[in-house]
């Protein structure tokens, strides 16, 4: 089965700097990489999403960088702030509708 | 657009007996949802796939007769809980997949804590 790696697994980041989280996946043929912010006791929301024929894909401050050759992705979020704080995940459907999430990412914005 | 609700929020129950929890997409028709359940500080692990009309397809370790899980209608999966234990204790959370081929996204329900004592 798909086997998904995210790091790190906690990310301190100042306010206003960027925060990078990466995930690798071993099936080469995934083709959608979802990311989900969730806040503590709460549903994990989806933020942005990116397609395998589409290398990077930007939406106001989080972006995501697709790598297929490489068997990576990562979210992007630039100029955080405090309300960014939460735990992220990513994700990898293999096309058959299931997701298999990564191990998640504790992101603490420092203000 | 793409709501999920679960019911109940929150649930303490007694060893022995069992919890049915519901799933429902609100604004959207869901052939396919799934319940997953995650533990503190943990990732989300997929214990099941709905599948409207059919029966649901169980995860390796997962236990079909303890976890029942019912897809009557396009907006409504539940899961049963049989005869919980306390190790049953978790947070139980639904995702419902948009029913168009041409889209992946799953959108979660708020989830459900199940406290068994």
């Amino acid at each position: 089965g798909e086997n998904v790696e995210q790091h790190p697994s906690t990310l301190s980041v100042q306010e206003g700097d960027s925060a990078v989280i990466k995930c690798t996946y071993s099936d080469s043929a995934s083709n959608y990489f979802p990311w989900y912010k969730q806040e503590l006791g709460k549903r994990p929301q989806l933020i942005i999403d990116i397609r395998s024929n589409v290398g990077e894909k930007k939406d106001q401050r989080i972006a995501v960088t697709l790598n297929k050759t490489a068997k990576h992705f990562s979210l992007h979020i630039t100029e955080t702030q405090p309300e960014d704080s939460a735990v992220y995940f990513c994700a990898v459907n293999l096309g058959n509708e299931k997701l298999t999430f990564g191990t998640g990412t504790r992101l603490t914005i420092i203000p | 657009g793409a709501v999920v609700s679960q019911h109940p929020s929150w649930v303490i129950c007694k060893s022995g007996t069992s919890v049915k929890i519901e799933c429902r997409s609100l604004d959207f028709q869901a052939t396919t949802m799934f319940w997953y359940r995650q533990f503190p500080k943990q990732s989300l692990m997929l214990m099941a796939t709905s599948n409207e009309g059919s029966k649901a397809t169980y995860e390796q370790g997962v236990e079909k007769d303890k976890f029942l899980i019912n897809h009557a209608s396009l907006t409504l999966s539940t899961l049963t809980v049989t005869s919980a234990h306390p190790e049953d204790s978790s947070f139980y959370i639904c995702s419902a997949r948009v029913t168009d081929t041409t889209r992946n996204e799953q959108y979660f329900g708020p989830g459900t804590r199940l406290t068994v004592t």
